[in-house]
């Protein structure tokens, strides 16, 4: 069974902090990608990694960075968190070129303050 | 431009009552779309893929090329379908990734 893991289900932080999200997951994908889920806006990428060490931004990266220094761990960086960015963060994982479906996590739901 | 539409975003039916959930999509080659549902505090979870051809949890959805659309549909609703849907099309062009439709609440009343 797949298992997909996000560190935090939830997280309180303030404006202007580093915040970093954590995502693992368990069956050698190589492909993971991070969303974050808006009511009334779906899921929107953020950004997505196909490989250890390589990233591609999705749809709205702007203000956030990612991490992939191992194969099963894509992490999630808001540099200097800002109040617009209190969502809910979806991380998921697939094989290659979506050969089966995403797995997604939890979800970590971020409040900034 | 690729995108996925869904015009509904609460869809509230009576138990027993048939259920269709719209979604309408953009994209020039050939699509592959998914269901996608999240019922209350679970995860994101794959419901039924266009390719497979398959009824999952009595859900059934036919992709209509000439609409553009993928309709999600049950003939009897029960309440244990209250959740969240997402209508998605994949791009295998650009690594698998997924366009998310906006999402629709379904609300099953007894």
């Amino acid at each position: 069974d797949v298992k997909v893991t996000q560190s935090s289900r939830y997280l309180v932080k303030r404006t202007g902090e580093k915040v970093f999200l954590e995502c693992v997951q368990d069956m050698d994908h190589e492909n993971m990608f991070w969303y974050r889920q808006d009511p009334g806006l779906g899921l929107r990428l953020i950004y997505f990694s196909y490989d250890v060490k390589m990233k591609e931004k999705g749809d709205i990266p702007e203000g956030y960075s990612v991490s992939r220094e191992k194969k099963e761990r894509f992490s999630l960086i808001l540099e200097s968190a800002s109040t617009n960015q209190t969502s809910m963060y979806l991380c998921a994982s697939s094989l290659p070129a979506g050969k089966e479906t995403q797995y997604f996590g939890p979800g970590t739901r971020l409040l900034v303050l | 431009a690729q995108r996925v539409t869904q015009p509904e975003k609460l869809l509230s039916v009576f138990k027993g009552a048939p259920v269709e959930l719209k979604c309408n999509y953009s994209y020039s080659g050939s699509p592959e779309l998914f269901w996608y549902v999240q019922y209350s505090r679970q995860r994101l979870q794959l419901l039924l893929r266009h390719i497979s051809r398959e009824s999952i949890k009595g859900f059934t959805a036919d992709l209509n090329k000439g609409e553009t659309s993928f309709h999600l549909k049950k003939p009897f609703a029960q309440e244990e379908d209250s959740a969240m849907y997402y209508c998605a099309l994949i791009l295998y062009n650009q690594g698998g990734k997924l366009i998310f439709g906006q999402g629709t609440e379904l609300s099953v009343k007894p």
